[in-house]
């Protein structure tokens, strides 16, 4: 099946500081990518749209210039977390969107961030 | 996009078929009805997703009732590695939003 993967798996960074979070797909391409958060104990929240070669679409409520995101090839999304605080703590989890007879969304394995 | 309901949390003893059900009363025509698990601590499983037919797969079936209302994902010999939140999901598969909004989800725990 399809494989999207995400780097790093976890990150701990200094309140203040901006993370980077890498999301490819690694067998096929996708010009479509979806950024969820999901908190402890609670389901996954779509954050935003990615589409290869144009602004993403954010969903209400998240600040586009904290959470930064961009989509510059097929294969490669990338999320960035500026200024991040505690409350920014969460996982991170990327989706590809498969453009095949299925249609599916495939998912990365999340990253862990921890802002201390 | 149609909302789903499902039960909070199911339990299943291991080898025996773990059936989740679903209910998606508002469910339109042209909206495919998707099951997707996640396991501790990581990213999504799309399982299996169907219009109206029903459908089976490596993983699991998938059986829509008549009026579409409602579904039941089967897992037919539930193992201790199904334990997950299963997530089912009703949206336009091509020509519509391609977001996937996810639910609260139903708790499998699949005992030895």
């Amino acid at each position: 099946g399809a494989v999207v993967s995400q780097h790093p798996s976890w990150v701990i960074c200094k309140s203040g500081t901006s993370v980077k979070i890498e999301c490819r797909s690694l067998d096929f391409q996708a010009t479509t990518m979806f950024w969820y958060r999901q908190f402890p104990k609670q389901s996954l929240m779509l954050m935003a749209t990615s589409n290869e070669g144009s602004k993403a679409t954010y969903e209400q409520g998240v600040e586009k210039d904290k959470f930064l995101i961009n989509h510059a090839s097929l294969t490669l999304s990338t999320l960035t977390v500026t200024s991040a605080h505690p409350e920014d703590s969460s996982f991170y989890i990327c989706s590809a969107l498969h453009g095949g007879t299925a249609y599916e969304q495939y998912f990365g394995p999340g990253t862990r961030l921890t802002v201390t | 996009d149609a909302k789903t309901t499902q039960p909070p949390s199911m339990d299943c003893a291991e080898g025996r078929a773990a059936n989740l059900p679903c209910n998606h009363s508002t469910i339109s025509g042209n909206e495919y009805v998707y099951w997707y698990r996640q396991i501790h601590s990581q990213g999504p499983q799309y399982i299996i997703h169907g219009l109206k037919n029903n459908e089976t797969n490596e993983m699991a079936s998938l059986i829509i009732t008549e009026d579409r209302k409602s579904s039941t994902l089967i897992l037919p010999h539930a193992t201790l590695r199904d334990t997950a939140v299963y997530y089912c999901i009703v949206r336009v598969a091509k020509g519509g939003s391609e977001k996937l909004v996810f639910g609260k989800g139903t708790k499998l725990t699949v005992n030895p």
